[in-house]
């Protein structure tokens, strides 16, 4: 069946340093990738996402680009900030799926 | 109101008995799931409705767990005989869903549960 997984955290950076939490995916066909985030005391919500091959999402300085090649969607940040503090979840949705299938998540701390 | 709403926010029971946890969707919206937040196990996905078709029920974990929505908007998901394994963040989330497109997921800040 289809299943993601990410990086095991907890991720401690410095403000401004680059990130990078990896994702990989399995699943049939071509399914849509997505990043979440939740952020202390909030819920879940949508970060990015890419729904084909090749496609790059992008949103407050993340980005993802969708590798069929290495069923990967690693998420990057070029310049943390201690507002980026949170958990990061990546997901997939499959080609004739129906529910969104989450990651264990990834604790990510930016310490100014 | 503006969001996905879900009740009670925090629920302490014992061992054995049932509980029932609620949702309330954003309006419009046609497509509502249940997800389960454990510790250091993600979100693991319980049970999807759409429209009126027939629910998704394949995550659910045992016959215990239930899961209604009445009249295409509110959700109550019930687990009966509760068990301290049940323990976990209860997040509902919705979305309008097409058939070309899943649309994005909006969730609640979810129902945390304590069996004890």
């Amino acid at each position: 069946g289809n299943s993601v997984t990410q990086m095991e955290g907890p991720v401690t950076l410095s403000e401004e340093a680059f990130l990078t939490i990896n994702c990989t995916y399995t699943a049939t066909g071509y399914p849509s990738l997505f990043w979440y985030v939740q952020y202390p005391g909030e819920g879940l919500q949508l970060l990015l996402k890419a729904t084909k091959a090749d496609d790059k999402g992008s949103n407050k300085g993340f980005e993802a680009t969708y590798r069929k090649e290495t069923t990967s969607f690693h998420l990057e940040k070029g310049s943390v900030q201690v507002s980026d503090s949170a958990v990061y979840f990546c997901a997939l949705i499959g080609q004739a799926g129906t529910a969104l299938i989450f990651g264990k998540g990834t604790t990510l701390s930016v310490s100014s | 109101g503006a969001g996905v709403s879900q009740s009670p926010s925090n629920k302490v029971t014992e061992k054995g008995k049932d509980v029932e946890l609620r949702c309330d969707p954003i309006s419009g919206h046609t497509a509502l799931y249940w997800y389960r937040q454990s510790l250091g196990q993600g979100l693991e996905f319980l049970i999807y409705f759409q429209g009126n078709s027939a629910p998704d029920k394949s995550g659910l974990p045992s016959d215990r767990f239930s899961a209604e929505r009445t009249g295409g908007s509110v959700s109550t998901l019930t687990i009966q005989r509760t068990q301290q394994e049940d323990s976990a963040v209860y997040l509902c989330a919705s979305s309008f869903r097409t058939s070309g497109s899943v649309g994005e997921l909006f969730f609640g800040e979810g129902s945390r549960l304590t069996v004890l």
